[in-house]
Order: C-alpha cells, then sequence, then structure tokens
C-alpha cells in the first residue's frame, strides 16, 4: 500500500505566472485536503475535495482553486502567482470528510517558490 | 474563532531528559485536539488525539498529552528524550467545516 505522494517535489515560477500541483492519495482514501505551510508556520488548510466536489475551504482567495478525479487523486491550481504564495504545499489524504474522526495522512509536500 | 498557540518557538533538551511542550487553545465547544510531528523533507505526522473521555492521551513512540479544560491547554510529554525525536512538533484543533488550525510548531533540538 503506498502513501500519499505529491508532485512535483520542488517548483520555481514567476510572480503572475500560473502553477499546478498534484496529489496522488492513499489506497482506499475518498477524502483530498490541501495546506499551506509558509517557513516558519504551521499548515494553513486551503480546502478539501470529497468524492470530486469541493466541501470545506479555508481563507484564500479564489485563485486558489482544485480538482480531485475520480480515482480521487487532486490537483491545486493558483493562478496569478503572488511572491507570499512562496510556501510547502501539503496535501492530505482519509477515508470521509471529519478529520477529527478519520486520520488524515500527509505526502511530503510540494515546495514552492515564487520569485 | 478556533486557534492554537504553541508559545515555545524552539526548545532544546539532552538526550534522555524529559520533554514538555506546551499548547494552548481556543474553541467554544469541546475540542478534538491533536499533535503531529513534521521531520525535515517529510509529512505531517500523527502522533496522538483527544475527541472526548480520558484526557491523558496515549500516542505512538512514547508521547503522551493531557488535555486540561480548565487551563485550555493540550500538552504533549514524554518521560526521555531520544536524539531521533528532534523534529517540528505542531499542535491542532478540528475546527468544523472539515478544517484543521495548526499551532505555528515548536522545533526540537536535542542535544547529545
Amino acid at each position: 500500500e503506498t502513501g500519499v505522494t505529491q508532485s512535483p517535489t520542488h517548483l520555481i515560477k514567476t510572480r503572475g505566472q500560473q502553477v499546478t500541483l498534484r496529489c496522488s492519495s492513499q489506497s482506499g482514501h475518498n477524502t483530498v485536503s490541501w495546506y499551506q505551510q509558509a517557513l516558519g508556520q504551521g499548515p494553513q488548510f486551503i480546502f478539501q475535495y470529497y468524492r470530486e466536489e469541493e466541501n470545506g475551504r479555508g481563507n484564500f482567495p479564489p485563485r486558489f482553486s482544485g480538482l480531485q478525479f475520480p480515482n480521487y487523486s487532486s490537483e491545486l491550481n493558483v493562478n496569478a502567482l503572488e511572491l507570499d504564495d512562496s510556501a510547502l504545499y501539503l496535501c492530505a489524504s482519509r477515508t470521509g470528510t471529519d478529520p477529527s474522526y478519520n486520520e488524515q495522512f500527509f505526502g511530503p509536500g510540494t515546495r514552492l517558490t515564487v520569485l | 474563532a478556533q486557534s492554537v498557540t504553541q508559545p515555545d518557538i524552539h526548545i532544546t533538551v539532552s538526550e534522555g531528559a524529559s520533554l514538555e511542550l506546551r499548547c494552548n487553545y481556543s474553541y467554544g465547544a469541546t475540542p478534538y485536539l491533536f499533535w503531529y510531528v513534521q521531520s525535515p523533507g517529510q509529512g505531517l505526522q500523527l502522533l496522538l488525539k483527544y475527541f472526548s473521555g480520558d484526557t491523558l492521551v496515549q500516542g505512538i513512540k512514547g508521547f503522551e498529552a493531557e488535555f486540561k479544560r480548565s487551563q485550555s491547554s493540550f500538552n504533549l510529554r514524554k518521560p526521555s528524550v531520544h536524539w531521533s525525536d528532534a523534529a517540528e512538533y505542531f499542535c491542532a484543533v478540528g475546527a468544523g467545516n472539515n478544517d484543521m488550525r495548526f499551532g505555528a510548531g515548536t522545533r526540537l533540538t536535542v542535544k547529545p
């Protein structure tokens, strides 16, 4: 059984560009959540996808969007990149929607640098 | 609004010494509380969680945490630290709307 995987590992973009980050959930998990972790900070919840629908969102602007596919893998898209978008982006998967009941498993993250 | 505060940014302990990492939360109802550990280049790993019941929670790797409602705290403890425990530790609270709120983290350094 493979865990949560994310690609790419590192990415460098310039301000104004668009980026797509990818996440493969752990086998059997139908929920994916995305977090942004700025340097020296804890993760901040971006949004969650359950069965291909967004069903929870944190305080992030609409230029942060996502998709979940029938195999439960997921993408995070960020448009019009800003310098403050530089961060480690973490994906987590679990079964069901409530993180309080079912443990979520995190991937190693994608390090995004915006120049 | 739900929030978590970890007062200590960085803690250094000697190998074999005991450890306590502090976590204070703000939440209107009974909180769901978590402790995670993050090693360099790794994702977050769940150490333990509290939902209800016994206020002393046992986790993996010899860690435990105690929920104290009167103090709004959920401190993480380990009786004897190993060099491999050096990492970043995050306390988190379940915030509804499928959200989790994390503290800013405490970096643990273990001296030989």
